[in-house]
């Protein structure tokens, strides 16, 4: 089946640490994202890469960092300087050209920082 | 810039009601528009999309939805709701005119189904 994996779907770190959040995906999609999503807020858009090597911060850059090194794979790492990280986060993949902006989403993954 | 409103954050209603949940939106450029829905603890779903021609979309699970470009809407319709449709239900819009595919989300609606 094709789709989009997050790993671990929840995650518990202490305040100070980096974490590394998994996306993989096998739908071919030139296209990924991250989002964060806090309650009442929506879905805030933190990095995209529309092809391999190359990314783009979002709206929410500050404390996170990516790698594209593979078509399939888009880690996010939270690092120690974004001051409130406990969030949903999803990741999530689109065609470059087609489908117009449509995107899929993976099933999240739930960070708690203490 | 662009930006997405949803007016109600809650929409109470009882099984077998309409209901409409709104969605308008701000954009300096022509935009695609979106409708999506997440379950607890789930990623989202894609319940329907406009992109060009007919402005009445249909999507899955008997929603549908009407784009009108005069008031910036595309409110979100259901003649008949289920209990199962309990679930927070986000508008977006990417820019159609740009290489931009990053979506733009409202801050969500959470639809709750009463028997």
């Amino acid at each position: 089946d094709g789709g989009i994996t997050q790993s671990p779907k929840y995650l518990f770190r202490k305040e100070g640490q980096n974490v590394t959040l998994s996306c993989e995906q096998n739908l071919n999609h030139d296209a990924m994202y991250w989002y964060r999503q806090d309650p009442g807020q929506g879905l805030r858009l933190i990095y995209y890469s529309q092809i391999v090597n190359d990314f783009q911060k979002g709206d929410i850059a500050e404390g996170y960092s990516v790698s594209r090194e593979k078509k399939e794979s888009f880690p996010l790492t939270v690092t120690s300087a974004q001051k409130n990280p406990t969030a949903f986060y999803l990741c999530a993949s689109s065609t470059r050209t087609g489908e117009k902006g449509e995107q899929y989403f993976g099933p999240g993954t739930r960070l708690t920082v203490t | 810039a662009q930006s997405v409103t949803q007016l109600d954050s809650q929409v109470p209603v009882f099984e077998e009601a309409p209901v409409e949940l709104r969605c308008n939106y701000s954009s300096s450029v022509s935009v695609y528009l979106f409708w999506y829905v997440q379950y607890p603890n789930q990623g989202l779903q894609l319940l329907l999309k406009y992109l060009s021609g007919s402005t009445l979309v249909k999507g899955i699970n008997g929603f549908e939805a009407e784009f009108n470009k005069s008031q910036t809407s595309f409110h979100l319709r259901k003649p008949s709701v289920h209990i199962s449709d309990t679930a927070e239900y986000f508008c977006a819009v990417s820019e159609s005119d740009t290489g931009r595919r990053a979506l733009t989300f409202g801050s969500g609606t959470r639809l709750q189904v009463q028997p």
